[in-house]
């Protein structure tokens, strides 16, 4: 059965501050892990899809990356309106199927 | 290009009633899932339709079903709903273009309230 853990829940940042969010993944024939942004009573925001280990993808404040085991998602001097719950889902080889994460939930303060 | 659309927005129903929500995907996209979401267990994959047929199912108990029409919409229903079926339900479509990896879009959700 695919698991994806996503560590920290949550993140209190100052504007500025550089962090790194951590996914932890077991899936039967990665397809994709995905990258989606989630505002309060929102649906989740597509970000990023990776495919396979070594890959990386940029996209304004943000950068993701992957390994075999694990992806980062890393916000490089962030603002307030990066606040957000960030969650990591891995498609595999059970079809099209997300397996997601509990998500982390980031507060950027000015 | 419009995004994924999902009526009503909000629900508020009785324990015992049946409740269908509607999803309509995006334009051009062929395959419709279903995420129930709560704070105690996050994003749970219910099901998946494509071209009118249930293609995977999540662990979900028989009340919650759905179907896919031949313009790609799609509803599901929960029928005899429980206290515990209060949740953001998350439709979600994609290209599915027959192999690789398909990148699925969310709606905004359907707020459902159990009383």
């Amino acid at each position: 059965e695919d698991q994806v853990t996503q560590s920290p829940e949550a993140l209190r940042l100052q504007e500025g501050e550089s962090s790194s969010l951590n996914c932890s993944y077991t899936v039967s024939g990665l397809r994709g892990l995905f990258w989606y942004r989630q505002d309060p009573g929102k649906g989740p925001e597509f970000l990023f899809t990776l495919y396979s280990a070594g890959e990386e993808k940029e996209k304004e404040r943000l950068k993701a990356t992957l390994t075999k085991k694990e992806s980062f998602l890393h916000i490089t001097a962030p603002k307030p309106e990066d606040s957000a719950t960030y969650l990591c889902a891995v498609q595999g080889a059970a079809g099209n199927k997300l397996t997601f994460g509990g998500g982390t939930r980031v507060l950027v303060k000015p | 290009k419009a995004g994924v659309t999902q009526t009503p927005r909000y629900l508020i129903k009785t324990r015992g009633q049946q409740v269908t929500l509607s999803c309509s995907p995006i334009s051009g996209h062929r395959s419709v899932s279903w995420y129930q979401q709560t704070p105690g267990q996050g994003l749970q994959f219910l099901f998946e339709y494509f071209s009118e047929t249930q293609r995977n199912k999540g662990n979900f108990p028989g009340r919650f079903s759905g179907r896919q029409f031949s313009n790609s919409r799609s509803e599901m229903n929960v029928s005899t709903l429980e206290l515990g079926d209060s949740a953001l339900y998350l439709c979600a479509s994609s290209l599915n273009r027959g192999r690789g990896t398909d990148t699925q879009y969310f709606g905004p959700g359907t707020r459902l309230t159990v009383l």
